[in-house]
């Protein structure tokens, strides 16, 4: 099983659709996490860290399940400039090493 | 003002040559990190240093080598190219273990 997973899509949703994503992780000793925004041809940028409690930035909601070793990024009334990979990061506790999945891709259309 | 830089941001280059990419950060960071991002866009950790201790992945071929002159920069020195080593190479730093990564914008290299 890899260490991180992530299912590459592509998602192709309407404007003002809400998409969910989902990420899973191998190691239960991992301690961090975050989501990451990457556009063609850029570098990676933060979108949000995320929390036990789970947390919310606009139309982004961010989970943790560490029972299931799973983290999920939900973002509601989708926007065009919101098309882009989205990329899970975990950062193990052995290591500390941030681990990427493969990123999953979003096309929102008009 | 840019926090994390890369130079050069596109490198092409012949098999055998040997390259180097240096990547600046005036965050001040103390994690620095080389990711690889092949073409089926993969980011790849390669290495890992703050100012004690460097991490390598130990998949990554000896003829990449990281070197430290100071906490800000982190560069990377290639020896002896080859075909499969031409990607996207991004620079991050981190202010801690556990942080999020801020990334440098990349370089594109390829070898012909």
């Amino acid at each position: 099983r890899k260490e991180v997973e992530q299912d590459p899509g592509p998602f192709n949703v309407p404007e003002g659709a809400t998409v969910a994503f989902n990420c899973t992780y191998s190691n239960s000793a991992s301690q961090s996490f975050f989501w990451y925004r990457q556009d063609c041809r850029k570098e990676p940028k933060l979108l949000m860290s995320v929390y036990s409690s789970g947390n919310e930035d606009g139309r982004f909601t961010a989970q943790l399940n560490r029972a299931s070793q799973y983290i999920s990024l939900l973002i509601r009334d989708s926007k065009l400039s919101d098309s882009a990979t989205y990329l899970c990061v975990v950062v193990s506790g052995g290591s500390y090493i941030p681990t990427f999945g493969r990123g999953t891709s979003l096309i929102v259309h008009p | 003002d840019t926090a994390v830089s890369q130079t050069p941001k596109y490198l092409v280059t012949q098999m055998g040559n040997d390259k180097s990419i240096k990547c600046e950060q005036n965050l001040g960071h103390d994690t620095m990190y080389w990711y690889k991002q092949d073409s089926k866009k993969f980011l790849k950790i390669m290495f890992s240093y703050n100012n004690k201790e460097l991490i390598i992945n130990e998949t990554v071929p000896n003829r990449f080598s990281p070197k430290s002159p100071d906490k800000a920069h982190l560069n990377l020195h290639i020896n002896s190219l080859e075909l499969g080593d031409s990607a996207v190479y991004f620079c991050a730093s981190s202010p801690k273990y556990n942080s999020p990564l801020h990334f440098g914008n990349g370089t594109r290299l390829t070898v012909t």
